[in-house]
């Protein structure tokens, strides 16, 4: 059993504050560590792909790292805004094979 | 179609009676996966296809679900013989190929009464 393990389950910001939170995953057998952004009655929206150790992603506001010796990526919110609110999901894609295993996620609440 | 689409959106059953979900990736996508997730949660890995292949099926809970797509487009995921413990979201998501981002569906919200 892969265990893929998000921290805080959930966080409530303040409107400007800069935020982040982690995603553990196994070190052994990585192939990828996706990121998802998903709206409760929306569908998961893919943000990011990592592959390789010390990768970094940005997408606007957002960004993630990546450490695959220790088993862990790191999503980064800054300067948060409302439509931030969201639950972020990531996922583990292991060396053989394609599906995917995902976290709990962490639900982020940002307060105007 | 601009994305992965599913139907029905919303499905009521009776225990005991068999639904069929289905599934259309965004055309021209290799790679087909189904998930469930339930309240809250992340989703969790049911099957997946390359092409019409089915490639792993080690997700799927027991065999009453299965899963096809014939053509390598459009996948049914059928359920017989419905239990209450199967009311659940099941989303379908679609890749270009192996081992690329896969983009979800809107899914399909199965209550079993």
């Amino acid at each position: 059993i892969l265990n893929v393990e998000q921290s805080p389950q959930s966080l409530h910001v303040q409107e400007g504050d800069s935020t982040n939170f982690t995603c553990s995953f196994p070190s052994s057998n990585f192939y990828a560590l996706h990121w998802y952004r998903w709206e409760t009655a929306k569908s998961p929206e893919a943000l990011f792909v990592m592959t390789l150790n010390g990768d970094e992603k940005k997408k606007g506001r957002i960004s993630a790292t990546l450490n695959t010796k220790e088993g862990y990526s790191y999503l980064y919110i800054k300067g948060s805004q409302p439509e931030d609110s969201a639950t972020y999901l990531c996922a583990f894609n292991k060396a053989a094979g394609n599906k995917l295993t995902f976290g709990g996620g962490t639900r982020v609440l940002v307060k105007p | 179609g601009a994305g992965v689409s599913q139907s029905p959106r919303y499905k009521v059953t009776k225990r005991g009676q068999d639904v069929a979900l289905r599934c259309d990736p965004i055309s021209g996508h290799v790679s087909l996966y189904w998930y469930r997730q339930a309240l809250g949660q992340g989703p969790e890995f049911l099957t997946y296809f390359n092409y019409e292949a089915q490639q792993d099926k080690s997700g799927l809970p027991n065999d009453r679900f299965s899963a096809e797509r014939p053509e390598g487009s459009i996948s049914t995921l059928t359920i017989q013989r419905t239990e209450q413990r199967d009311s659940a979201m099941y989303r379908c998501a679609s890749s270009p190929s192996t081992r690329t981002t896969q983009y979800f569906g809107p899914g399909t919200r199965l209550l079993v009464l």
